[in-house]
């Protein structure tokens, strides 16, 4: 079965970085576009980026634009996202997850939380 | 962006009970909308896709209707189980997700 599973979230000061992974299992990787989503209890859920299985089409937020990188290296199944100049407001719960064919996040990992604190 | 508003925010409901929720989009999505479930403490789970088609082993008593800016998701019969938040999602340009509904007792 399909499983997604993230890694690297933790306390970090603001202006720091962060990478996480997400470790993908139960399915052809390569063949699937992959998302990174984030959660917090007052914007609620909110896209941050995507990657094309091929890695040829990547788009970000425009609150992530410039600071955050996604990447995937098929080799490994595994899907990672580089944050950088991390501010406050980009606390929250990061959730992998993996695109359908018709456009709709069909799978999603159980998140790891980031905290950006002084 | 393409605007995601949920009704209601809380909905108070017994097992047995039909429930419906309401999104409505800023535009027209077509029918590029999905509905998730979730729970506290756990990733969300998609039950719902292209409005109306039931994602692969989720239970028949849910179902999802609308096309264009008014979508509706319905619980037919509530098990103790269905109490979670739900969320609706527009896929017809990038993704935005309304702010939930949670189904309490």
């Amino acid at each position: 079965q399909v499983q997604l599973v993230e890694s690297g979230g933790g306390l970090v000061k603001p202006g720091g970085s962060l990478r996480l992974s997400c470790a993908a299992s139960g399915f052809t990787f390569s063949d699937y576009y992959m998302t990174w989503i984030r959660q917090t209890p007052v914007k609620g859920l909110e896209w941050v980026s995507y990657i094309s299985g091929t890695a040829d089409t990547i788009y970000y937020a425009d609150s992530v634009k410039g600071r955050f990188t996604i990447s995937r290296y098929s080799a490994k199944n595994s899907l990672y996202l580089q944050m950088n100049r991390l501010r406050v407001e980009d606390t929250a719960v990061y959730f992998c997850a993996r695109v359908g064919h018709g456009g709709q996040i069909d799978y999603w990992g159980q998140g790891t939380l980031v905290t950006v604190s002084s | 962006d393409i605007q995601m508003t949920q009704s209601p925010s809380t909905l108070s409901a017994s097992v047995g009970d039909r429930v419906t929720i309401t999104c409505r989009a800023s535009q027209s999505i077509n029918t590029w909308l999905a509905w998730y479930q979730q729970k506290p403490g756990k990733a969300p789970k998609l039950l719902i896709y292209k409005a109306s088609t039931l994602e692969s082993g989720v239970p028949s008593r849910f179902s999802g209707s609308g096309s264009g800016t008014e979508f509706t998701l319905t619980v037919s019969s509530l098990h103790p189980d269905d109490f979670a938040t739900y969320y609706c999602q527009q896929y017809n340009n990038w993704w935005t997700f309304g702010q939930g509904t949670k189904v309490e007792i």
